[in-house]
């Protein structure tokens, strides 16, 4: 059974740092391209970034381009998001996303973690 | 950016009818498009992909259809578990974008 647990949400005051870390179980994650997605409360979906299998392309929204590093380690079933300079519009629940097609060609998303939350404020 | 939009924001329907939710993209993304369903408290859940694709697991009342701009998302028979609030999403281009969402709710 495929599982994804995301931990490392919490409170931070604006202009500060949150790492975020997604656990990978049942499937072989070394395969698969990984993503985060958010949702700010109440409010649609957001795709944030997404990484290859490989590390080697690595894509973000405009929204957190130089602020946000996505990163993963294949070793320990592991996806990470680091985020910088973090803002109150970046509060949101973040969930790590596996897609389905391991071509890594095509990015649409056949499993969601449960999320975590991210609340920036003072 | 190509920009999803949605339409209608929410519809109203009662159980047992049918239920389409339209999905319209700025430019042309062929058909690398998917549908998800969202519940209040759960993260999304998948039902179509390559436009019309059912994903596993998803009932046959599920449809999805279109290509390019113009795509739809047909449910054939409400039942009571399909209230929820409906997302498209193309993945053509970066990057990814997804619709504002339509909530399905019961008439």
């Amino acid at each position: 059974e495929v599982q994804l647990v995301e931990s490392g949400g919490g409170l931070v005051k604006p202009g500060g740092s949150l790492r975020l870390s997604c656990a990978a179980s049942g499937f072989t994650f070394s395969s698969y391209s990984m993503n985060w997605v958010r949702q700010a409360p109440g409010k649609g979906l957001e795709w944030v970034s997404s990484i290859n299998s490989r590390s080697s392309y690595i894509y973000y929204a405009d929204s957190v381009k130089g602020r946000f590093t996505i990163s993963r380690d294949n070793a320990k079933n592991s996806l990470y998001l680091q985020m910088n300079s973090l803002r109150a519009e970046d509060t949101a629940v973040y969930y790590c996303v596996k897609v389905l097609d391991s071509s890594a060609y095509y990015y649409y998303f056949d499993f969601w973690g449960q999320g975590t939350l991210v609340t920036v404020s003072s | 950016e190509i920009v999803m939009t949605q339409s209608p924001a929410t519809l109203s329907v009662s159980p047992g009818e049918r239920a389409t939710v339209s999905c319209r993209a700025s430019q042309s993304v062929s058909s690398n498009l998917a549908w998800y369903q969202q519940k209040p408290g759960q993260a999304p859940r998948l039902l179509i992909y390559g436009a019309s694709t059912r994903a596993t697991g998803i009932p046959a009342r599920f449809s999805g259809g279109g290509s390019g701009t113009e795509f739809t998302l047909t449910i054939s028979s409400l039942q009571s578990e399909d209230f929820a609030v409906y997302y498209c999403q193309q993945y053509n281009n970066w990057p990814i974008t997804f619709g504002q969402g339509t909530r399905l709710e019961i008439k």
